[in-house]
């Protein structure tokens, strides 16, 4: 089982805005990464730290976090955000990765 | 722009040993963590283990006893082995590199993935 829980499944209609949790104790201590994974493709990642975001993913995704609670927020839908996304972290030892279950996003 | 390249056979008979090796081009595998990630047919990701440069390794609890990691800095590349391999070992396997910046670590850069079946 997975340290760090997601919805499995999550939709939103063309152009409007929806959140993404991850939760789990060691977000607490560290932050959560997000990675988007289309079918087929390998995991890239779109959000790091707090709210960073590598070279060439679209300001409309952007993170947050509190508590135990980590949150990938797609403002404005696109067709192309349709994928699967997972949140990872360091466990609560720092020792190893943990991976969230993965959401799946529909855009409608 | 750093690359990272997955090979090993695709297919494995229960009970034997998984070897996968993951060749980084575009960079320099010194001063890095090297991760192995794999993904079970239609499930999730889960971490495998990763080494260091130095060959350092650390594990995932629920694979130690049959994972061992190595790497060549000479050929730029590291390698896996998993043993005793079931039915539930089958998935695609990534090699990723975690990088530490701004304080932050997190997997930049993944292989493509390669599929491992286990039968």
């Amino acid at each position: 089982s997975s340290e760090l829980t997601q919805d499995p499944a999550v939709s939103v209609a063309l152009g409007q805005t929806v959140r993404i949790t991850c939760q789990g104790d060691s977000l607490r201590t560290y932050y959560a990464n997000w990675y988007q994974q289309k079918p087929g493709q390998a995991p890239v990642l779109v959000i790091y730290g707090k709210n960073n975001r590598p070279s060439g993913i679209p300001d409309r995704l952007s993170g947050s976090s509190s508590g135990n609670t980590a949150s990938l927020t797609i403002t404005g839908a696109q067709a192309e955000d349709e994928a699967a996304y997972y949140c990872s972290s360091r466990d609560s030892s720092g020792n190893r990765w943990v991976f969230g279950g993965g959401t799946k996003l529909t855009v409608l | 722009q750093v690359q990272l390249q997955e090979s090993g056979p695709g297919l494995v008979k229960p009970s034997e040993t998984l070897s996968l090796t993951c060749a980084v081009s575009g960079g320099f595998i010194s001063h890095y963590s090297w991760s192995w990630i794999r993904q079970p047919p239609g499930k999730g990701l889960e971490w495998i283990g990763y080494i260091y440069n130095t060959g350092s390794t650390n594990y995932n609890p629920s694979l130690r006893s049959r994972v061992a990691m190595s790497v060549d800095t000479s050929k730029n590349q590291f390698s896996l082995k998993l043993s005793s391999v079931i039915a539930a070992d089958t998935a695609v396997y990534y090699c990723a590199r975690e990088i530490l910046y701004g304080g932050i670590s997190f997997f930049d850069h993944w292989g493509q993935g390669t599929l491992v079946a286990v039968s």
